[in-house]
């Protein structure tokens, strides 16, 4: 079974400040993805970025980019110039992957809970 | 497209009541999976269905029944609730190959 960690309840930064979320996971399997979701308080479920194990660059999106390192099992997204829309919780998910009428599902990590300062 | 659609949006139950939570999507896509998310926790998987006729359990599959007899449509059925289910239920789809789920707004269900 995979697990997904994610160390930090809650964190705190001021408006346009860098901040770093950590997750850490751990599977048996080689080929999986890596996901990032934002919940804001709408409880819609956002995806923010994804990484696919097999690629060793670090994906970006605009102010969103991850630290993937495969061997140490961790996947932490990084948000530059936080903004305040930028509130919200953030879950870290993995997924094998599946295709050809293979199992699915994500697993989720318990969240960040994200607070962007004025 | 409307996306992946869920209803109700809130809904109240008494202890031992049944009931419904209804999903579709206009996608087109293979895969379904349902989720709850509790006070806490990040969303775990109930059950999934990788295409009409087949459905399968996932994390928490106790307390509840899903069925799949088109492509667009899961829902799950609540047999008999209990407070323990109290929660708020994800429905999610994505397409045979690609590995990005589109989630539905979500139920928030109270069982009283």
């Amino acid at each position: 079974a995979q697990t997904v960690t994610q160390s930090q309840p809650e964190m705190s930064v001021q408006e346009a400040e860098t901040v770093t979320l950590s997750c850490t996971y751990d599977t048996s399997e080689n080929n999986y993805y890596l996901f990032w979701y934002k919940q804001p308080p709408s409880r819609q479920m956002i995806l923010v970025i994804r990484q696919e194990a097999y690629k060793q660059q670090n994906a970006t999106e605009n102010r969103f980019s991850v630290n993937f390192q495969k061997a140490a099992k961790s996947f932490s997204l990084k948000i530059s110039d936080s903004q305040l829309g930028d509130t919200a919780m953030y879950f870290c998910a993995f997924m094998i992957s599946y295709s050809g009428g293979g199992a699915d599902g994500l697993t989720f990590g318990k969240g960040t809970h994200l607070i962007i300062q004025p | 497209n409307a996306g992946v659609t869920q209803t109700p949006k809130f809904q109240v139950l008494k202890t031992g009541q049944s009931m419904t939570l209804q999903c579709a999507q206009d996608m087109n896509h293979e895969y379904m999976s349902w989720y709850r998310q509790d006070p806490g926790m990040g969303l775990r998987l109930i059950h999934y269905s990788v295409g009409a006729g087949i459905t399968d359990q996932g994390e928490v599959p106790n307390g509840y029944n899903v069925s799949r007899s088109t492509t667009e449509d899961f829902p799950l059925r609540l047999l008999s609730a209990a407070p323990s289910q109290t929660s708020v239920y994800f429905c999610a789809s994505r397409r045979d190959g690609l590995e990005t789920q589109y989630f539905g707004p979500g139920t928030r269900l109270l069982v009283l």
